[in-house]
C-alpha cells in the first residue's frame, strides 16, 4: 500500500523567511511525487512534480523540492515567503503516470507580516 | 484554455436526501477523477474514468454513491441517500500527458453539507 505523511499540520513563518514543508512517503518503488497548493475556496494547483532524473525540481511561484530516496522524503522549500503564499499545501504520490493520486493530510501555512 | 468546471459550488441537504454533482473536464482530457476531501484531510479518490470506462472505483461506497461519464466527456456523481459523514468537498480533476507524466488539473470543488 502507498501512503504519504505530512508531519506538520500547521506552520507559521514571517514574510521574507525561508520555508520548508516536510513530506515522507511509503511505496515499494520509485513513485511519481507532487506538491499541490490549495487556497481557500479554490481547487488544487500543481506546484511541481518529480518522476525521475534530477532530484531537485523547480516549480512555479519560486518553489522547489528535493527527492531523497534514502529518506523517502520529498520536502518543499522556498527561500523567501510572501504573504500570498499562505494556503494549504498537499504532497501526493502516484504509482504510475495516469494513476490516482494519494495525498497527505496537508500542511496549513500561515504567513505573518 | 478553460479549466475544469464543476457545479454547483455549494449544496446543503438533509440526510437521506439525494444530490448530484456535475463536472466538465478540460477539453481533450481522457482521464477524469472524482475525489472526496473531508475537512482536515487530503483528497481521497472515489472513482477514475478513462474515456467513459471505469479504471478504479475501489474506494467508492457503491451502496450510496454512483458516477457516470457518458460519451467520455462530462461526468456526474450522485449520492443517494446522503449521510452526515458525506459532508465534504467533492473535487473533479482531469489529466493529460505532459512530457512523460500525466498532470491532473482540479476544478474548484463542490462543498456538500449534510444536516
Amino acid at each position: 500500500a502507498q501512503s504519504v505523511t505530512q508531519p506538520d499540520i500547521h506552520i507559521t513563518v514571517s514574510e521574507g523567511a525561508s520555508l520548508e514543508l516536510r513530506c515522507n512517503y511509503s511505496y515499494g518503488a520509485t513513485p511519481y511525487l507532487f506538491w499541490y497548493v490549495q487556497s481557500p475556496g479554490q481547487g488544487l494547483q500543481l506546484l511541481l512534480k518529480y518522476f525521475s532524473g534530477d532530484t531537485l525540481v523547480q516549480g512555479i511561484k519560486g518553489f522547489e523540492a528535493e527527492f531523497k530516496r534514502s529518506q523517502s522524503s520529498f520536502n518543499l522549500r522556498k527561500p523567501s515567503v510572501h504573504w500570498s503564499d499562505a494556503a494549504e499545501y498537499f504532497c501526493a504520490l502516484s504509482a504510475g503516470t495516469a494513476s490516482k493520486l494519494t495525498f497527505g493530510t496537508g500542511t496549513r501555512l500561515q504567513v505573518t507580516l | 484554455e478553460a479549466g475544469v468546471a464543476q457545479s454547483p459550488r455549494y449544496k446543503i441537504i438533509e440526510k437521506r436526501q439525494s444530490v448530484a454533482f456535475w463536472c466538465n473536464p478540460i477539453s481533450g482530457h481522457a482521464t477524469l477523477y472524482w475525489y472526496q476531501q473531508i475537512l482536515g484531510q487530503g483528497p481521497k479518490l472515489l472513482i477514475q474514468f478513462q474515456n467513459n470506462g471505469v479504471v478504479d472505483d475501489s474506494q467508492l461506497p457503491k451502496d450510496r454513491f454512483s458516477a457516470e461519464r457518458l460519451k467520455g466527456v462530462d461526468s456526474t456523481l450522485k449520492i443517494q441517500p446522503a449521510k452526515l459523514e458525506d459532508s465534504a468537498v467533492y473535487l473533479c480533476a482531469s489529466s493529460f500527458l505532459r512530457g512523460r507524466t500525466y498532470e491532473q488539473y482540479f476544478g474548484p470543488g463542490t462543498r456538500l453539507t449534510v444536516t
